[in-house]
């Protein structure tokens, strides 16, 4: 029973340098999310999507694309890597937007740009 | 806005004795409220939730956390601290039927660290 899966775990990226986050989920959830966790400042939603099909840009949206490529997958992509990106990222499901119930996270993507 | 604050950046707490890990909001609304913890390298699991109904509610591995409306906390408590416990808490926030899925707000989150 995987859950939510994010590949890589690990990335190093050099200033400029592009990249895609993949994510993917088993548990036929309508909705899905990418946060980014920073030091002292919690998590911050970078772009959602309520449904297949649809994406929305979440608190910290810049610099960055998304694309729900069918129910179970959703990417992050950097198309020019700053540092400022640099943070651990994380991907997280639901059932569906209502929010009355819980979100099921990845394990996460340790990026850092040099 | 919404916002949530947890005022304390580590909690340190003996095995054996009560553990509080606090948490105030601030909405406009009526709030859905939440625990989240992390444990090293791994992402965040779900704990507890207060959508409505007892201000009391428990949650998973003895957890539980009071909703108190007129000082807008949600403190998250455990009467017997285990050295297991120590980790990353996080406290959610969001007001329903705001029209969007987006505003799930979190917290800094809370070191806690329990010790023999």
């Amino acid at each position: 029973n995987a859950g939510v899966t994010q590949t890589p775990k690990f990335q190093v990226l050099k200033t400029g340098q592009s990249m895609t986050l993949q994510c993917a989920q088993d548990m036929n959830h309508n909705s899905m999310y990418w946060y980014r966790q920073d030091p002292g400042m919690g998590l911050r939603l970078i772009y959602y999507s309520a449904s297949e099909g649809t994406t929305d840009k979440g608190e910290v949206p810049n610099g960055y694309n998304v694309s729900r490529l069918n129910k179970r997958e959703f990417s992050l992509r950097l198309e020019s890597a700053a540092p400022s990106q640099t943070s651990v990222y994380f991907c997280a499901s639901s059932l569906g937007p209502s929010y009355t119930g819980e979100l099921f996270f990845g394990e996460g993507s340790r990026l850092t740009v040099l | 806005a919404q916002s949530v604050a947890q005022p304390e950046d580590q909690v340190n707490v003996a095995e054996g004795n009560p553990l509080t890990v606090k948490c105030t909001y601030s909405v406009s609304g009526n709030p859905y409220l939440f625990w989240y913890v992390q444990y090293p390298n791994r992402g965040l699991q779900f704990l507890l939730k207060y959508i409505t109904g007892d201000n009391l509610v428990k949650g998973s591995y003895g957890f539980e956390a009071e909703f108190n409306k007129s000082q807008t906390s949600f403190h998250l408590k455990k009467p017997s601290a285990l050295v297991s416990d120590s980790a990353l808490y996080f406290c959610a926030v969001r007001v329903p039927n705001t029209g969007t899925a987006s505003k799930l707000t979190f917290g800094t989150g809370t070191r806690l660290q329990v010790t023999l």
